[in-house]
């Protein structure tokens, strides 16, 4: 079963930053924390994972806190296109497996 | 662009009629996974392959098997598809060495009529 936990829905105004948060309180030492998002009717898409420290790509940043129990994926000006079902997801070390959760809809409206 | 491909994008077959899905990969990336996504709901995983040794989850009807002749290549088959294993499957692919994410292939909708 997946062990993060996400709000189902949030809404964003188009060229605002969405902030989507996620816990993962009993995330282990080797795990990372994944990203995806899902458009509809396509695959999931990669968007950024990290460790313990604070990551930074074309796409998005993630913000995870000093325990670890916790992480933000920030997308700096969401677009119309960013509308998606968002995952956080725990993987790595023993655990290779992406086991997903419900994920957020995130919904950015004109 | 290395990628995972899935073949067909679209899949109608009849029920009780075996079905076939690919999935291939040009990333050689030892673990393949496939997954079951019905609608609104999230990407269920089936079974995977760490290379050659196959992994099946615990509530994964025996209709479904998988077969992986090598590193490239991953098929899902469904011995006898009923009406509620209408989904989209998807494949992905993930190495244990680099931990630089896990690639999704764009999925098969499977219709059974």
């Amino acid at each position: 079963d997946a062990k993060t936990t996400q709000p189902p829905s949030m809404d964003c105004a188009e060229g605002r930053a969405a902030n989507l948060p996620c816990n993962h309180s009993t995330i282990s030492g080797n795990e990372y924390v994944y990203w995806y998002r899902q458009i509809h009717s396509q695959g999931p898409q990669y968007i950024i994972h990290g460790l313990k420290n604070n990551e930074t790509n074309e796409m998005a940043s993630l913000i995870i806190t000093e325990d670890r129990k916790s992480s933000t994926l920030i997308l700096p000006h969401a677009t119309l296109r960013d509308t998606a079902v968002y995952y956080c997801i725990e993987s790595g070390g023993s655990n290779y497996k992406l086991t997903f959760g419900k994920g957020t809809l995130l919904t950015v409206n004109p | 662009d290395a990628m995972v491909i899935q073949n067909p994008r679209y899949q109608v077959t009849q029920f009780g009629k075996p079905v076939t899905l690919s999935c291939s990969q040009t990333l050689n990336h030892n673990v393949m996974y496939w997954y079951q996504q019905k609608s609104s709901q999230a990407p269920k995983l089936l079974f995977h392959y760490y290379d050659k040794d196959f992994n099946n989850e615990a509530d994964t009807p025996d209709n479904f098997q998988s077969r992986r002749p090598n590193t490239s290549f991953c098929f899902l088959d469904i011995r006898s598809p009923g009406l509620g294993d209408a989904a989209m499957y998807l494949c992905a692919t993930g190495s244990r060495d680099i931990y630089n994410g896990y690639t999704f292939g764009s999925g098969t909708r499977l219709t059974v009529v």
